[in-house]
């Protein structure tokens, strides 16, 4: 069984810039969530993916978009970077009716210069 | 709104200490709650949960009991190893059918010294 896996691991970019990042889900898992977690900090939830289509939005402006993929795969795209978008940018997927447990990926590492 | 609220840390124990890192919640809804943990560099995993009131989960020595009547969810440990040290973060769901949606505290940092 394939965890989460996250790419890429490590990136950096000037403010004003796009960025995205990818997410592949555990196998058998149709459900991702992203999630922002800034230093010191816990994770903040971005928006949740279940079938392609967004499914519940955190208090994110809307140049934080996503999709999901038919093989329930995920991207992240931020537009107009900010320096305050610097954070660790953690996938997570579940079962749609997994209780609420769900599992992480290592994490995107965003630094905006 | 849902929120979790963990007590500040750092926390910094002796090796075979007994661990306690306090977490309430709002009691919006029928939560699950969660405790993860991060190791330094790698992203959360999943250290236990529980699904209601009066449930208790358990792992590698790990406990916390859901305590509606307080809204916590205590995380303890009789005797912590060194190889414990990480950031620990207590969290909720939104219930309900967005139960996948998860509400964080903002961590506790543990260090265990031999």
């Amino acid at each position: 069984e394939t965890g989460v896996t996250q790419s890429p691991t490590h990136l950096i970019k000037t403010r004003g810039q796009q960025v995205t990042l990818r997410c592949s889900s555990q196998s058998g898992h149709n459900t991702v969530s992203w999630y922002q977690q800034a230093l010191g900090q816990g994770p903040q939830f971005i928006f949740q993916y279940y079938r392609e289509e967004e499914n519940g939005r955190g208090n994110f402006p809307p140049r934080f978009s996503g999709l999901q993929f038919p093989n329930y795969s995920s991207e992240l795209n931020v537009n107009a970077l900010e320096l305050d978008d610097s954070a660790l940018y953690l996938c997570a997927s579940s079962l749609s009716g997994g209780a609420g447990e769900q599992f992480f990926g290592p994490g995107t590492r965003l630094t905006v210069l | 709104g849902n929120s979790v609220t963990q007590m500040e840390g750092p926390v910094t124990l002796s090796e075979e200490a007994f661990l306690t890192i306090n977490c309430t919640y709002t009691a919006t809804g029928y939560p699950s709650l969660f405790w993860y943990v991060q190791y330094p560099g790698e992203g959360l995993q999943l250290l236990l949960k529980a699904t209601k009131a009066d449930d208790k989960g358990s792992n590698k020595g790990f406990e916390a009991t859901y305590r509606k009547e307080t809204t916590s969810f205590h995380l303890e440990k009789g005797s912590v190893q060194v190889s414990d040290s990480a950031v620990y973060f207590c969290a909720r769901s939104a219930g309900g059918t967005s139960y996948g949606k998860l509400t964080f505290g903002q961590g506790t940092i543990l260090t265990v010294h031999p």
